[in-house]
């Protein structure tokens, strides 16, 4: 299966400290995004790179969160000092540039902050 | 803004009937792109169906099809002879033209199909 795959599931993990997120798109696309998703809500965009450009970031984005794809494949997501209100599911997805595209979702990382 | 509202939190329907998903969205643009995502429980979300604002005929795909209203702004999702791997949330999107990367998203509704 050659889907987007992102690690870890699930993080459980204490207040203050750091995590990162890891996620590996389909090796064809060019675009990657990275959502947040509390229970009952819809996907909450947070950032999104070209190869290995970072094109915007959400303002939901603050700066305890940091994005990287350095060689325009894989792509990581780090949060520093984590809060209990970072508690979510993290989704990342994977495009071919072009508006019309659909996006294709990994399986996502759970993350709780305790 | 652009928003996008799903009416229906949760909705359930016996195995084989048809049920539809209302989606209104608000814009203030006339180029855009709508889609229906499934996000089955624990698994990934995929798409199921995808329209162009230009086309005036709605977009269909296999038992899925959807009643694209430009002018109401609606863009309801129809389900025929719903199956039990149909029993997934369902979230409506949309995207301008003019910003190629974010996607306006719904709350969703829970369609859950009994046997």
């Amino acid at each position: 299966d050659t889907g987007v795959s992102q690690d870890p599931r699930h993080k459980i993990t204490k207040r203050g400290q750091n995590v990162t997120f890891r996620c590996d798109p389909i090796s064809e696309h060019n675009r990657l995004y990275w959502y947040r998703q509390t229970l009952g809500q819809g996907p909450e965009f947070l950032t999104y790179f070209q190869n290995e450009a970072q094109l915007e970031k959400s303002r939901l984005l603050s700066d305890r969160f940091s994005a990287e794809r350095p060689k325009g494949s894989f792509s990581t997501l780090e949060i520093q000092r984590t809060e209990q209100g970072d508690s979510a599911m993290y989704l990342c997805a994977s495009s071919f540039e072009g508006f019309s595209s659909p996006l294709h979702f990994g399986n996502g990382t759970r993350l709780t902050v305790t | 803004a652009q928003t996008v509202t799903q009416s229906q939190p949760e909705m359930s329907v016996q195995e084989a009937e048809t049920v539809t998903l209302s989606c209104t969205y608000d814009t203030s643009e006339n180029n855009y792109y709508l889609f229906w995502y499934k996000q089955p429980p624990s698994r990934q979300m995929i798409l199921v169906i995808r329209q162009e604002a230009y086309k005036q005929q709605n977009a269909t795909e296999n038992r899925f099809s959807v009643n694209f209203q430009k002018a109401a702004k609606s863009f309801s999702l129809k389900i025929s002879d719903s199956q039990l791997g149909d029993t997934a949330m369902y979230f409506c999107a949309f995207i301008l033209v003019r910003s190629n990367y974010q996607l306006i998203w719904g709350a969703g509704t829970k369609l859950i199909i009994k046997p």
